[in-house]
């Protein structure tokens, strides 16, 4: 395991349609982060797991978005009902708690709403 | 007011030049400072973290961390143009609630050959 893996790299999606995203973290990385990246701006946090245990959602999550890590190694991110203005480059990021390491990203999933 | 604040850009270098990246934040509480490349299309890549002030070298980046006035920096020694990209500050706070990465809107650099 060399490192986060997302996927789909890219996805495009007519508007009102749900899409899923999947993170694959560092295998001994207890924390599992979302961001989102639009462009010109830095990425914006979204939420963060523990383990399994979602313990900080962003006010920017609304109620179309939901992610889930149930096991406390993978993590899937689905958007409802997708929106123009939800396209973005959704990044998955990884740490150690309580050693605390510092957060390592994936290769983003860009996806499209047209 | 944006909690990570990075001076505008674009900053254009000369090949072999110093660049110098600033970064200010808003919440005194800081504890973990970062700085991350992204290439354009790509994904953000941690290059530096910095954690007590003073200055932390490595190869030919130096962050340099001034918590009174909380402000980061990065210097690039010898600037190459394949360090052109954009540089993002990101700001962790204490722990349970600030766990998470604060990032500023980023800087992009163009080293000129």
């Amino acid at each position: 395991d060399t490192g986060v893996s997302q996927d789909p790299r890219h996805k495009i999606t007519k508007r009102g349609q749900n899409v899923t995203f999947r993170c694959d973290p560092i295998s001994e990385h207890n924390r599992l982060y979302w961001y989102r990246q639009t462009l010109g701006q830095g990425p914006e946090f979204l939420t963060y797991f523990q383990n399994e245990a979602q313990l900080e959602k962003s006010r920017l999550l609304s109620d179309r978005f939901s992610a889930e890590r149930p096991k406390g190694s993978f993590s899937t991110l689905e958007i409802q009902r997708t929106e123009q203005g939800d396209s973005a480059m959704y990044l998955c990021a990884s740490s150690t708690y309580p050693k605390n390491t510092e957060a390592f990203f994936g290769q983003g999933t860009r996806l499209t709403v047209v | 007011q944006k909690e990570v604040e990075q001076n505008s850009g674009p900053l254009s270098v000369p090949e072999g030049a110093i660049a110098s990246l600033n970064c200010t934040y808003s919440d005194r509480g800081s504890q973990s400072f970062f700085w991350y490349r992204q290439y354009s299309g790509k994904s953000p890549e941690l290059i530096m973290s910095i954690y007590s002030n003073g200055d932390k070298e490595d190869g030919r980046f130096t962050a340099q961390l001034n918590k009174a006035s909380q402000y980061v920096s990065l210097l690039i020694r010898d600037s190459q143009p394949s360090d052109s990209a954009t540089y993002l500050c990101a700001v962790k706070g204490r722990g349970g609630a600030n766990s998470k990465l604060t990032f500023g809107k980023g800087i992009t650099l163009s080293v000129r050959p």
